[in-house]
């Protein structure tokens, strides 16, 4: 099945530090969504873009929807133990494609695991 | 936690064995889509549901099968269940708004075939 290419496919910071991630497609995507998943859990919905070029934070989080349609990006600024897991990039073509039925499912991206160095 | 519930948490049996994984969605959601992930695939979609018709079908296996009750909880079958079926399967649903819609993921179920 497709998947997305995201990298780096892992990392190794320090805390405090800032991450930052992406997400590229061959195909465009109206909707870009970023998920975190922890160990034997379910992903969970960290950022949600829906128009191409904008820029949305939720706490030390920032992501953006490519000028494009066919990327994103994800930053987390001042990075703390608990930012520990993998994150998930997912793109959903949404209502603009031309059809509506099927286009709502979600294709994701390989993930980014991320590591905190004691 | 999501709203999104899924049981059993963990399911252990053996090959060509049968197994329904159950989804509950979040009150008000009508759509609940099914999820792969495994080690070599990632996540994949594998069926979506809306108001109880099928809507939508991925990289769903012939033995595999879904269906959505009036209640709006689904059910995923898996049956002549092979080793490589072994994964980590999540239901989700969506709510949608004026700007798009948003997939919210239940825990998920492991299953071990062996």
């Amino acid at each position: 099945g497709q998947q997305l290419n995201q990298s780096p496919q892992s990392m190794f910071i320090q805390e405090g530090e800032d991450v930052s991630m992406n997400c590229t497609s061959s195909s465009i995507f109206n909707t870009w969504l970023w998920y975190k998943q922890d160990p034997g859990e379910g992903p969970v919905l960290l950022i949600a873009l829906y128009k191409a070029g904008e820029l949305t934070s939720n706490g030390r989080l920032t992501a953006q929807f490519g000028i494009t349609r066919k990327d994103s990006f994800l930053n987390i600024s001042a990075s703390i133990p608990s930012d520990v897991g993998i994150y998930f990039c997912a793109g959903q073509k949404g209502h603009e494609a031309e059809s509506n039925f099927g286009n709502e499912k979600l294709t994701f991206g390989t993930g980014t695991r991320l590591t905190i160095i004691p | 936690d999501s709203g999104v519930t899924q049981t059993p948490k963990h399911l252990i049996t053996a090959t060509g064995q049968r197994v329904t994984l159950r989804c509950s969605p979040r009150s008000g959601d009508l759509s609940v889509y099914w999820y792969q992930q495994s080690l070599d695939q990632g996540l994949q979609f594998l069926i979506q549901y809306y108001n109880g018709e099928e809507r939508a079908k991925g990289n769903i296996l012939e033995r595999f099968s879904a269906q959505q009750f009036p209640d709006l909880h689904s059910e995923l079958n898996l049956s002549s269940l092979e080793l490589g079926d072994s994964a980590l399967y999540f239901c989700a649903s969506s709510v949608s708004s004026t700007l798009g819609e948003t997939q919210y993921f239940g825990p998920g179920t492991r299953l071990l075939v062996l």
